[in-house]
This record gives C-alpha cells, structure tokens and sequence, in this order.
C-alpha cells in the first residue's frame, strides 16, 4: 500500500523552511528519501532503518517515528537547489523487499 | 564510476506490440528494481532482481516480466502492450537489497504507446 505523503505541494523563499511527512499504516523497516527534478532522474537523499539507523547526505535532516510508522524529512535554510518533487518510498515487513512510494510532494523554493 | 544506463532513451510503440527495455546496473551492484513512473500513478514497484534472481514482484500483470544476467544487466520485457502501458520506465541499481540501501536511477526509458 502506497504510503501518504503531505503536503502535496509547498512554495518557499529561499532561506525559509518545510516539513514533508510519509505515514503508512503498515509496520515499516525502512523508509527512503528521493528528490526527482523534472526530467531528471530521483536521486537518493536518506534512508531511515527500524532500529534508528540512518545513512544519507550530511546536509539532509530526516525523522522516523517507527511507533507512528512516520517519517518526516526537514529542509532547512531552503535554498533554490532544494526545489524538485519529494518521494518517500517505504518497505513494510508484510511485503518484504517491496519499495513503495508515495505519490510525491513538490517544492519551489522562489528566490 | 559509469552511473545506471538505460536503453533506448525513448520508444514508440503501437497496442499489441512487444517491448524490451534494458539496464545496467553500476559495476558491482547486484541488485537491479525496476519501477514504473506515470503522472497518475507516481512511482510503482514492478520487481527487483538479485544475483539473476527474482525476489520480489510489484502488482503488474504477467505482461510484465523481466530477467537478470550474470554480469547484472538486466532486462524488462512487456509484451501485448496497452495504451495504459505508456510511461517513464526507470531502473535503479544498489549494493544489495533495495530496501536497505541507496538506490542509483538511470535516466529512464519513455514509452509511448500508440
């Protein structure tokens, strides 16, 4: 089941800041992080893993509340290369080595 | 190091057609996904394969299969194809299993059927 994101859509000035959450409600073991910019291809940001593990970019802040089955990606200090469409992908125990995706929340950070 | 490369770039089709797209993964990584991505629909698993086998598998039709060689390339085949078939087909290398590591993306393959 694909996870949900919010919100669908966020506009920033550069400098300001943005949440973007991924919630499922299936019990995850691993969400994923991936910014596409149009026609380009995604490129991976953070991987969140049960057990609090994280691997990703250094400049990329992310949360995963495995209680809540959430996760939320933070952009901080936006600048315009921020700008792009976010999709968290995740991957449930009850469908084992299945990378779900939700449908993306785009951003435009405006000078 | 090459990154993902897909071929063709782009391809045209018409309904009842057959298509296969290819991969390559970046040396080394064994593990290649493939994913459909429509505007409707956003990104959608179709199946991961490991070391020539297949371990997981989307909710795609049989239409949709695929294989891995030795040397991890790997190819997507859809045959009988439907106009709901037309999308950017996207192929994505890792280390090892998808779900517990970062993915590389090709640039895709644009198929459109007619």
């Amino acid at each position: 089941q694909q996870p949900v994101q919010s919100p669908q859509a966020v506009i920033l000035r550069e400098g300001e800041d943005a949440v973007i959450n991924c919630s499922s409600s299936k019990a995850l073991y691993s969400v994923h992080w991936y910014r596409q910019k149009h026609g380009e291809a995604p490129v991976f940001l953070m991987i969140l893993l049960k057990g609090g593990e994280q691997k990703g970019h250094e400049k990329i802040s992310a949360s995963f509340n495995e209680k809540k089955q959430q996760s939320s990606l933070y952009l901080t200090a936006s600048q315009l290369s921020y700008s792009g469409t976010y999709f968290c992908g995740t991957a449930s125990t009850d469908s084992w080595g299945k990378l779900q995706f939700g449908a993306g929340t785009q951003v435009v950070v405006t000078p | 190091k090459a990154g993902v490369t897909q071929t063709p770039r782009y391809l045209i089709k018409t309904r009842g057609q057959q298509v296969t797209l290819s991969c390559s993964p970046i040396s080394g990584h064994r593990s290649v996904s493939w994913y459909q991505q429509t505007p409707g629909q956003g990104l959608q698993f179709l199946f991961e394969y490991f070391s020539e086998t297949q371990r997981n598998k989307g909710n795609f039709p049989g239409r949709f299969s695929g294989r891995q060689f030795s040397n991890s390339r790997s190819e997507m085949n859809v045959s009988t194809l439907e106009l709901g078939d037309s999308a950017l087909y996207l192929c994505a290398s890792s280390l090892g299993a998808g779900t517990y590591n970062e993915q590389f993306f090709g640039p895709g393959t644009r198929l459109t059927v007619l």
